[in-house]
């Protein structure tokens, strides 16, 4: 069974050009996480899907950012305009359900670096 | 809010046990996760307490303190392969879904 699989592995862009990180969770997995790990510090949620529907998306920093998933299925992230505290390790992360023992699968990231 | 302490590194011989601490705070209490993260890779799932005590899995254990608002990851007989990442994490909320990830603990395991 193929795991949670993230595109690109790494992306380095200029300020205030856009990116679109791509997230293939576990298929039937409903549940679809996005975190970002800035250098050194705690990994932070960013938000959840069930299926299509947006779950939560507290932890979205401000509007530069958008998250999609179309279908339920795979999930993209676009930043745009980026900026340089955009760069960090970001996250995708998949479960069967939602439940607070769920272990969650996690892809190993897109390391976004802005110049 | 909540918050989740742990060490920021920790040094160990193989062969050796050590003890990575996790001291949290939170508004509600649903349980303590561990999470393993190699260099480049993916965090991967190692343990989960929701109630107190010791949870053995192998090499790896995993205590909670609920009382104590504490937990801890012992890894036993270190191996030069458990150089990694540490991360304690708690749920959010009773709905499961978001994590709340401590800083990372980076383990060195040296010959």
């Amino acid at each position: 069974e193929a795991g949670v699989t993230q595109f690109p592995s790494h992306s380095v862009i200029e300020k205030g050009q856009t990116v679109t990180l791509r997230c293939d969770p576990i298929s039937g997995h409903d549940n679809l996480y996005w975190y970002r790990r800035v250098m050194g510090k705690e990994i932070k949620f960013l938000l959840h899907f069930v299926k299509e529907s947006k779950q939560d998306e507290s932890g979205m920093p401000n509007n530069r950012f958008l998250a999609e998933r179309t279908g339920g299925t795979y999930s993209t992230l676009k930043v745009q305009p980026a900026e340089l505290e955009d760069s960090g390790v970001y996250f995708c992360a998949s479960s069967q359900d939602g439940a607070q023992n769920t272990e969650a699968f996690f892809g190993q990231g897109t390391r976004l670096t802005v110049v | 809010g909540q918050s989740l302490e742990q060490p920021s590194e920790v040094t160990a011989v193989e062969g050796a046990i050590v003890q990575i601490n996790c001291t949290y705070q939170t508004s509600g209490f649903y349980g303590l996760s561990w999470y393993q993260q190699h260099d480049g890779g993916a965090p991967t799932f190692l343990s989960y307490n929701a109630l107190d005590g010791l949870e053995e899995t192998g090499r790896f254990s995993s205590f909670l303190s609920r009382s104590d608002s504490y937990g801890y990851l012992l890894l036993q007989e270190l191996q030069m392969k458990d150089s990694a990442s540490y991360f304690c994490a708690v749920p959010f909320n009773n709905q499961g879904g978001k994590l709340i990830f401590g800083q990372g603990t980076e383990l060195s395991v040296k010959p």
